[in-house]
C-alpha cells in the first residue's frame, strides 16, 4: 500500500540554520505530494504542494522538489528563524483521484535564538 | 471566513462510555474527512463523508465506530464503549470538492479523546 517515511525527530536549530527534513515515499502511480505544518494547539496548515515529477513547491521560504527517481519530497529552507518552530508532516494523495491523505509520521523542529 | 471547527477540544471518557466529537467545516464546503493520530504516530485516514453519504469508510475500525454528516448541522464521529487505545487526537478537515489532487483540505484544531 502507500505510505509516507519521515526524517525521525525532534529537530532542534539555531536561527539561521539550514533546514533539511527528510521524506521518502511508496505509492503506486503518480501520487501527489505535500507538506503540512501544525503550530501548537492548531490543526494542519498546507504549506507546499507537488503534483508531478520535478515540480518544486514553495511557500514562506520553504521548498521541496518532487523526485519520481528517488521517491523523495525533502523539505529545505535557507536560513529558519524562530517562529518556524512546529511539527511538519509529510504527505501524499494517491492518484485516480483518491481523496485521503496518507502521511508521514511528523517532524517537530524546535528553533532556537 | 471561520476555519474548520471542532468541538469539544478536550474530551474525557471511562471506558465503556460513549464519546460524540463534532466536526463543522468551512462555510461552503461539502465535503468531510476525519483522521486519527495516535500518540506518536502519523495521522491516519478513517472516514470521507459528504452531505448524507459516506464516500470512503476504508480507515474505519469495523466496530464501535462510527460517522455521519446530516443535511444540516455538524459531521459527527461516534465512538461507542470506548477503550484506552482510542485515546488519540482526532482532525477533521473538510473541502469544497472530492479529491485532495485538486483540492485543499483544511484542517481543524482536533479533539484530544482521554480515556481512562
Amino acid at each position: 500500500g502507500n505510505s509516507v517515511t519521515q526524517m525521525e525527530g525532534p529537530v532542534t536549530l539555531s536561527e539561521e540554520a539550514f533546514l533539511t527534513i527528510n521524506c521518502t515515499y511508496t505509492a503506486t502511480g503518480y501520487p501527489s505530494l505535500f507538506w503540512y505544518v501544525q503550530y501548537p494547539g492548531e490543526g494542519l496548515q498546507l504549506l507546499l504542494k507537488a503534483t508531478k515529477a520535478d515540480d518544486k513547491g514553495s511557500n514562506k521560504g520553504f521548498e521541496a522538489t518532487y523526485r519520481k527517481e528517488t521517491t523523495s519530497f525533502h523539505l529545505e529552507k535557507g536560513s529558519v528563524q524562530v517562529s518556524d518552530s512546529a511539527v511538519y508532516f509529510c504527505a501524499l494523495s494517491a492518484s485516480q483521484g483518491a481523496q485521503k491523505l496518507v502521511f508521514g509520521q511528523g517532524t517537530r523542529l524546535t528553533i532556537n535564538p | 471566513n471561520a476555519g474548520v471547527m471542532q468541538n469539544p477540544r478536550h474530551l474525557v471518557r471511562r471506558r465503556g462510555q460513549e464519546a460524540r466529537l463534532r466536526c463543522s467545516p468551512m462555510k461552503g464546503h461539502s465535503h468531510v474527512y476525519w483522521y486519527r493520530q495516535l500518540p506518536e504516530e502519523g495521522l491516519k485516514f478513517m472516514v470521507y463523508l459528504q452531505k448524507e453519504n459516506i464516500i470512503d469508510e476504508s480507515g474505519m475500525p469495523k466496530e464501535r465506530f462510527s460517522a455521519e454528516f446530516p443535511k444540516e448541522g455538524p459531521s459527527i464521529l461516534r465512538i461507542q464503549q470506548v477503550v484506552r487505545g482510542d485515546s488519540a487526537a482526532y482532525f477533521c478537515a473538510s473541502s469544497p470538492a472530492g479529491t485532495a489532487l485538486l483540492y485543499e483540505q483544511y484542517f481543524g484544531p482536533g479533539t484530544r479523546l482521554t480515556v481512562t
